[in-house]
């Protein structure tokens, strides 16, 4: 049963804390992006990966951190540097990044501060 | 500088009719576009695609209409059950240039009324 799982579901961090959250799919996909959800706004791009050991930036990248090590595994790392991390963080795939590859969506972690 | 918009944020439809659903976007240079639907607390799910070279694709119950010159497209929803209750995202992307990137719009919010 293929698709995109991330965990855990919420997740609480403290003030200064480092926190990650867990991305993984067994589509075979090459290309996976993180996005970011506020209440009333669309979804933003964090960071993408076109390929394994390779990433780039997306429009709101300042404060987190990722890594592809693996061509299933995309982890994101909210840093401390984040001042306002309290949102819906959601890992997306497609087959490629090419233009007309859809992107599939994980359930999504919900990000809170304690 | 919001490039896909929704102006509508929520919207409502008795079961069985039409809903209809506008996206409006700034940038020539999108050549793709995608419908998404959300439940809360859930990630996205793919609904529909349109490529700019058609001005209509249909699958189902869905149909999305694309008018390039007016930079406008639409979700129709024929007949809406209660089950379509959702938010609605537009997204678009520029084949071109980053084809990776997906610009969202923030969304409406559809109810379906038994």
């Amino acid at each position: 049963d293929g698709g995109i799982t991330q965990s855990p579901k919420y997740l609480f961090r403290k003030e200064g804390q480092n926190v990650t959250l867990s991305c993984e799919q067994n589509l075979n996909h090459d290309a996976m992006y993180w996005y970011r959800q506020d209440p009333g706004q669309g979804l933003r791009l964090i960071y993408y990966s076109q390929i394994v050991n390779d990433f780039q930036k997306g429009d709101i990248a300042e404060g987190y951190s990722v890594s592809r090590e693996k061509k299933e595994s995309f982890p994101l790392t909210v840093t401390s540097a984040q001042k306002n991390p309290t949102a819906f963080y959601l890992c997306a795939s497609s087959i490629d990044s090419g233009p007309r590859e859809t992107q599939y969506f994980g359930p999504g972690t919900r990000l809170l501060v304690l | 500088d919001q490039q896909v918009k929704q102006n509508s944020p929520s919207l409502s439809v008795q079961e069985g009719r039409i809903s209809i659903l506008n996206c409006d976007y700034t940038n020539s240079m999108f050549d793709y576009f995608l419908w998404y639907k959300k439940y809360p607390a859930e990630g996205p799910t793919f609904l529909i695609s349109i490529s700019s070279i058609k001005d209509k694709n249909e699958d189902g119950r869905f149909t999305v209409f694309l008018n390039k010159s007016a930079k406008h497209l639409s979700l129709h929803i024929v007949p809406s059950q209660p089950g379509d209750s959702a938010v609605y995202f537009c997204a678009a992307k520029d084949g071109g240039a980053g084809s990776y990137q997906l610009t969202f719009g923030k969304g409406t919010k559809l109810s379906v009324i038994p």
